[in-house]
This record gives structure tokens, sequence and C-alpha cells, in this order.
């Protein structure tokens, strides 16, 4: 089954400067890379989500990278704020038969005012 | 939509006991998980399913149980609660493999 890694699992930024997570996927096949972001005594929620055609999706200040040959994703926060302080969770999944999501274990991002 | 809807928020059991923890979806998603989250850990599956009828152990299934008769209700048994199990429990729900899922508010147990 898939395996999901990720890196770091606690990051301390500066309030403006940029944070980087990265994860890493075992198997080749999956083509579903979400990342979910859980405030503290809250639920996890989807804040962005990359399809493996294509190498890069952005939303305001966060962006995701893919590099299916390397088989690694990471997600990019620039200008971070206070609110942006949350853990982050890393998914792969495989859009085909009954495969489910897979998480990584989590970055407990920490920005520093 | 209400989304994905677990009962109760909080529970207390005393070893040995056993309870169920409810989830309950009206988006009509075919997949739902069970998580367990240790205090400043990972989600931890437990059990997961594909479809009504059809379910199947993640990677801490011991010491539960689940079933799925309908679509919408995904309910979680915990027999013979141990100290062990004292975590937090997320329900999810997705549409199909390769989507955006949905958490509920999740379930804190505490077992004594």
């Amino acid at each position: 089954g898939e395996n999901v890694e990720q890196h770091p699992s606690t990051l301390s930024v500066q309030e403006g400067d940029s944070a980087v997570i990265k994860c890493t996927y075992s198997d080749s096949a999956s083509n579903y890379f979400p990342w979910y972001k859980q405030e503290l005594g809250k639920r996890p929620q989807l804040i962005i989500d990359i399809r493996s055609n294509v190498g890069e999706k952005k939303d305001q200040r966060i962006a995701v990278t893919l590099n299916k040959t390397a088989k690694h994703f990471s997600l990019h926060i620039t200008e971070t704020q206070p609110e942006d302080s949350a853990v982050y969770f890393c998914a792969a999944s495989l859009n085909f038969g009954n495969e489910k999501l897979t998480f990584g274990t989590g970055t407990r991002l920490t920005i520093i005012p | 939509n209400a989304g994905v809807t677990q009962t109760p928020k909080f529970r207390i059991l005393k070893i040995g006991q056993s309870m169920t923890l409810q989830c309950t979806q009206d988006m009509n998603h075919n997949y739902m998980y069970w998580y367990r989250q240790d205090p400043g850990m990972g989600l931890k599956l437990i059990y997961y399913s594909v479809g009504a009828g059809i379910t199947d152990k993640g990677e801490v299934p011991n010491g539960y149980n689940v079933s799925r008769s309908t679509t919408e209700d995904f309910p979680l048994r915990l027999e013979l609660a141990a100290p062990s199990q004292t975590s937090v429990y997320f329900c999810a729900s997705e549409r199909g493999s390769s989507t955006e899922a949905f958490f509920g508010q999740g379930t804190r147990l505490t077992v004594v």
C-alpha cells in the first residue's frame, strides 16, 4: 500500500517569512495529493490539492508543487501570518479501484510574531 | 447539508465498558473513514469503508469494530475499553477516491 512521509514534524518561522513542508510517497501510481490544515482543537480541513497532471497550483499565499519523478510534493506558505499556526497534513491517493486516502504524520507550524 | 456529524462530542468510559461512536453523513459519499488522533500526534486509520456493506482494516484496528449497513452511517464500536484507547476520534467521508475528505468535529474519549 501507499506510504507517505512528511517533514519536518515541527517548524517555526518568523511572521512574514515563508514556510515549506515536504512529503514523499511510495506508490508511483498515486495521482491525487491534498493538504489539510488542522487548527488547535478543530477538525482537519482541505486547504489545497493537486493532481498528477499538473506540477504546481497556487491559491493566494499557499502553493503546492509536485515532482512525479522524485515522488515528492511540497506545501509553500508565503508571507506567513499568526493564523497560519496549525498542524498541516499531506495525503496521497490513487483514483483507481477502492484505494483509500493515506495521510502523512503531520507538521506543527508555529508562526512567531 | 450538515456534512459529517459525530456523536457524542465527549465521553468518559471506565475500563472494560463498551460504547459506539456514531458517524452520519448526508452528502451521499461512498468512502468513510475512522481515525484516532493521540495528543500532539497524527491521524491513524482504524477502519474504512468504500461503500455500504464493505469495510476494511486500517493500521490500528485492534479493539474496534465497524459496520456499514447504509451509505449514511458508519458506527465505530469499542469493546472492553482500555486506557490506550483514550484519544480523539474523527470520522471522515469522501465522495470517491481522489476527492476532498470531510471530517466530523471529533469525539474526545477518555478511558479511566
